[in-house]
């Protein structure tokens, strides 16, 4: 069964510090993986695609990793801002059109003044 | 605007009584899929459609029907809802679903079921 794991389940950091987020999958075929940003009420908005071959794809000041090795990700926000406050999503999408989409629990970030 | 919109974004209603939930999406995308939050649960796909006249179960397909006649709409249908349906729905579209392809997501529809 395909499974993306998330942690830690959530954190809260002071404003300008930074932080990362860990995603672990267990998804085949692997097709690409996304992280997806969500505020409280509304719908995810995307910050970053990667497929196979990728390592690390940046967003601003947000960056995501790739090890296709390990089947683990990680999000990395440099600077943190309050309106960074929210839940970020890994999703890993599977077979070969990428169709089918596993999302993981989610990280929820407190950014504190 | 580029946008992808849903109807209703609230609404509480009683066991057994069929209802829909419209999504539509104005970026002439080919790729469409609903999905159910729930606390502790995530995001789960419900369906998707690749094209017009091709949708496909995602993970919890039960005691849902979608339909894709057009490219711009896909609406999702409980034909007798439960209140374990009650959830929050999300409507999503992309050109397509791999590569790298962004995934626009719609504002939610907060179903109740009594």
């Amino acid at each position: 069964k395909n499974q993306v794991e998330q942690s830690p389940q959530s954190l809260i950091i002071l404003e300008g510090k930074n932080c990362t987020l860990q995603c672990n999958y267990t998804v085949s075929p692997f097709s690409n993986l996304r992280w997806y940003k969500q505020d409280t009420g509304r719908g995810p908005v995307s910050l970053t695609i990667m497929t196979f071959s990728e390592n690390t794809k940046s967003n601003g000041r947000y960056t995501a990793t790739l090890d296709a090795d390990t089947k683990q990700s990680s999000l990395h926000i440099t600077a943190s801002q309050l309106s960074d406050s929210a839940s970020y999503i890994c999703v890993v999408s599977a077979g070969a059109a990428g169709n089918k989409l596993t999302f993981g629990g989610g990280t929820r970030v407190l950014v504190k003044p | 605007e580029a946008q992808v919109t849903q109807n209703p974004r609230y609404l509480i209603t009683v066991t057994g009584k069929k209802l829909t939930v419209t999504c539509s999406q104005n970026m002439n995308h080919e790729y469409m899929s609903w999905y159910r939050q729930d606390p502790g649960l995530g995001l789960r796909q419900i369906y998707y459609s690749m094209n017009v006249e091709v949708t496909d179960k995602g993970d919890v397909p039960e005691g849902y029907k979608v339909s894709r006649k057009e490219k711009r709409n896909f609406p999702l249908i409980l034909e007798s809802p439960s209140p374990n349906q009650t959830s929050l729905y999300f409507c999503a579209s992309s050109f397509g679903a791999s590569r790298q392809e962004t995934q626009y997501f719609g504002p939610g529809t907060r179903l109740l079921v009594l």
